[in-house]
């Protein structure tokens, strides 16, 4: 089944503990890319990656880490997270152009206190 | 910025009713938009994509449209049921990295 898979599903921390939200895709997709989730902000872009070893920053990137070292995988690692970086977050993917559909993961709820 | 707008925030309608959900975008320079079912607790299912050269796509009981040179797309649902009780997303893809801008969703609820 093609999916793209996140995990943990939860994860509750305290500030300044480091961790990583992993996300693995099996369709041999190009693109991956990071969003998180806020009431009344929607979805916001955190980072993304056009193909291995290339990573950009897309809208809210501070605070975040990102590497593509594999095809299928997206980690996204918050080095010091803070409690303003508790959200849902998605990881998403597709084919590299752009008239391709994106997949999302189920999401990480991430609380941070 | 590409700013996305949804209305209404939430709507709830009777079983059996036909119903539109509104998106519109204010940079009409897109790749294509994509419409999305987000459930409680669970991720973004992709419904319908558009390209920027389509007018409509068809899926089952779904119908989106695209007025590219108004910004505008809609979401046409027949005859609703309780399972399509769900918060529906529209997002644009302008490029810039493949990025979707999205809207803050419809929240829909279909009563029996």
């Amino acid at each position: 089944e093609a999916q793209v898979t996140q995990n943990p599903r939860y994860l509750i921390t305290v500030t300044g503990k480091k961790l990583t939200v992993t996300c693995s895709q099996n369709m041999n997709h190009e693109y991956m890319s990071w969003y998180r989730q806020d009431p009344g902000l929607g979805l916001r872009q955190i980072y993304y990656s056009m193909n291995v070893e290339v990573t950009d920053k897309g809208d809210v990137p501070e605070g975040y880490k990102v590497s593509r070292k594999e095809k299928r995988n997206f980690p996204l690692i918050l080095e010091s997270p803070s409690p303003n970086q508790t959200s849902l977050y998605f990881c998403a993917s597709s084919r590299r152009e752009l008239a391709y559909e994106q997949y999302f993961g189920p999401g990480t709820r991430l609380t941070v206190t | 910025k590409q700013e996305v707008t949804q209305i209404p925030a939430a709507l709830s309608v009777p079983e059996g009713e036909n119903l539109v959900l509104n998106c519109s975008f204010t940079d009409s320079a897109i790749y294509n938009l994509q419409w999305f079912r987000q459930d409680p607790g669970k991720g973004l299912t992709s419904l319908l994509l558009i390209q920027s050269s389509q007018r409509e796509q068809t899926s089952g009981r779904l119908n989106a449209s695209l007025d590219k040179s108004s910004g505008r797309s809609t979401l046409y649902i027949a005859a609703s049921q309780p399972g399509d009780s769900a918060t529906y997303l529209c997002a644009v893809n302008t490029g810039g990295g493949n990025k979707l801008t999205f809207g803050t969703g419809t929240q829909l609820k279909v009563e029996l």
